[in-house]
């Protein structure tokens, strides 16, 4: 079945430091492809999308690649903040059937000041 | 904001105990997911319903595990003869399914500890 595969946390980096997030996927069809995050305390937010191959997701300042060569959908934010602190969720949805979303397990970031 | 909303956000019992959730999706979202997810692990499919309709159960899905969604609009998943294993945070989701990408929207979850 369809599944999604992320780098293992936890992840530490320092203020302003380079962020990259690998995940990789496999599935039968052509999947949409998101990144969630889920901040301390707080629910599951999704953070960017991508439907298509090549498409670029991006928000406050994190972007995503849809590589359907490679079956990949890495995360990369230039300079991460310490209010970036959090879980970061890799996943994949089947469009046009039923759209439930098959999640990566997680990678915790923890950024220092 | 009237977002998903979930109720209780924490739900503590014993085992053998029987516990409801309920799940209030955001006005007019036909769809609407449920989703478990254990401590250090992503969310896993539980069932969704489209409209009253639950169209697809998941087998994490046992037969202790029950969800309903009426009259189209909130639901409940009711777990019978709680174990320690359905210890988790359960959350809900929401979508309009219509053309294209129909995005879903998360509850803040009720995290059930089963002791």
């Amino acid at each position: 079945g369809d599944s999604v595969t992320q780098m293992e946390g936890p992840v530490t980096l320092s203020e302003e430091a380079f962020l990259t997030i690998n995940c990789t996927y496999t599935a039968t069809g052509y999947p949409s492809l998101f990144w969630y995050v889920q901040y301390p305390g707080e629910g599951l937010q999704l953070l960017l999308k991508a439907t298509k191959a090549d498409d670029k997701g991006s928000n406050k300042g994190f972007e995503a690649t849809y590589r359907k060569e490679t079956t990949s959908f890495h995360l990369e934010k230039g300079s991460v903040q310490v209010s970036d602190s959090a879980v970061y969720f890799c996943a994949l949805s089947d469009r046009g059937r039923d759209d439930k979303i098959i999640f990566g397990k997680g990678t915790r970031l923890h950024i220092l000041p | 904001d009237t977002g998903v909303s979930q109720d209780p956000r924490h739900k503590i019992t014993k085992r053998g105990q029987n516990v409801t959730f309920r799940c209030d999706p955001i006005s007019e979202h036909n769809r609407l997911y449920w989703y478990r997810q254990t401590l250090g692990q992503g969310p896993e499919f539980l069932t969704y319903f489209q409209n009253e309709a639950q169209l697809e159960k998941s087998r994490l899905l046992s037969d202790r595990f029950s969800a309903e969604r009426p009259k189209g609009s909130f639901s409940t998943l009711e777990i019978q003869r709680t174990e320690q294993g359905d210890s988790a945070m359960y959350l809900c989701a929401s979508s309009f399914a219509g053309e294209g990408y129909n995005e879903q929207f998360f509850g803040p979850g009720t995290r059930l500890t089963v002791l």
